[in-house]
């Protein structure tokens, strides 16, 4: 079972909202990412974490809040947004230890208005 | 700058004949390469890897070549088949960086591929 779980699947939202983005994997990883990817270009990595632990924030805004409650769930909460945060969110996990293949959720497309 | 690269945008293939996607880094210290494949609005999917100590990694119809000396990569489909139409992303990690145990990604720019049928 190699599947990333993420929910929503769509989300619009104000730029005063408070929201959140879910992510689920049951692959026994270590390491979780989240990405965010602008339409005809390449993911750019936001944050990972590794055994539960934020190990990297790619000096992303405070508006992006990610937390793991444990191994298997990771979440982006979000907060008084932009409009050019409009983007396909993306989830990942990576076994860790060595296996450096991250295996990538369907994505959140996120609409801020 | 742009540590990834891929140059060609698109590249479009006769069904049946071989699909050749090409990648340029220009980190040395890059040492474990990946491909992904993205169809329009999914996550993408891990296709294949290849670690700087081998220069060829080979699964079904995907192949992957390493040259280090150009630090160059390439992917070869054979045969190519209309359902590998997609978004083909290269990506590069330096396993050493920061003693983790993740590798973090750099992606290179993608290629849209397109098989006639």
């Amino acid at each position: 079972d190699t599947e990333v779980t993420q929910t929503p699947k769509h989300l619009v939202m104000g730029m005063t909202n408070k929201k959140s983005l879910k992510c689920e994997q049951h692959m026994g990883h270590r390491a979780m990412y989240w990405y965010k990817q602008k339409a005809k270009k390449p993911p750019e990595l936001m944050f990972v974490y590794s055994y539960e632990k934020l190990s990297i924030n790619e000096s992303v805004p405070s508006r992006f809040s990610p937390e793991c409650p444990n191994s298997s769930l990771l979440n982006l909460h979000l907060h008084a947004l932009q409009p050019e945060d409009s983007a396909l969110y993306l989830c990942a996990s990576s076994q860790g230890g060595g296996a450096y293949e991250q295996y990538f959720g369907p994505g959140t497309r996120l609409t801020v208005t | 700058d742009q540590q990834v690269k891929q140059n060609s945008p698109s590249l479009s293939v006769q069904e049946g004949r071989i699909s050749i996607l090409n990648c340029d880094y220009t980190n040395s210290m890059f040492d474990y390469f990946l491909w992904y494949k993205k169809y329009p609005a999914e996550g993408p999917t891990f296709l294949i890897s290849i670690s700087s100590i081998k220069d060829k990694n080979e699964d079904g119809r995907f192949t992957v070549f390493l040259n280090k000396s150009a630090k160059h990569l390439s992917l070869h489909i054979v045969p190519s088949q209309p359902g590998d139409s997609a978004v083909y992303f290269c990506a590069a990690s330096d396993r050493n960086a920061g003693g983790t145990s993740y590798g973090k990604l750099t992606f290179g720019q993608g290629t849209i591929l397109t098989v006639h049928p």
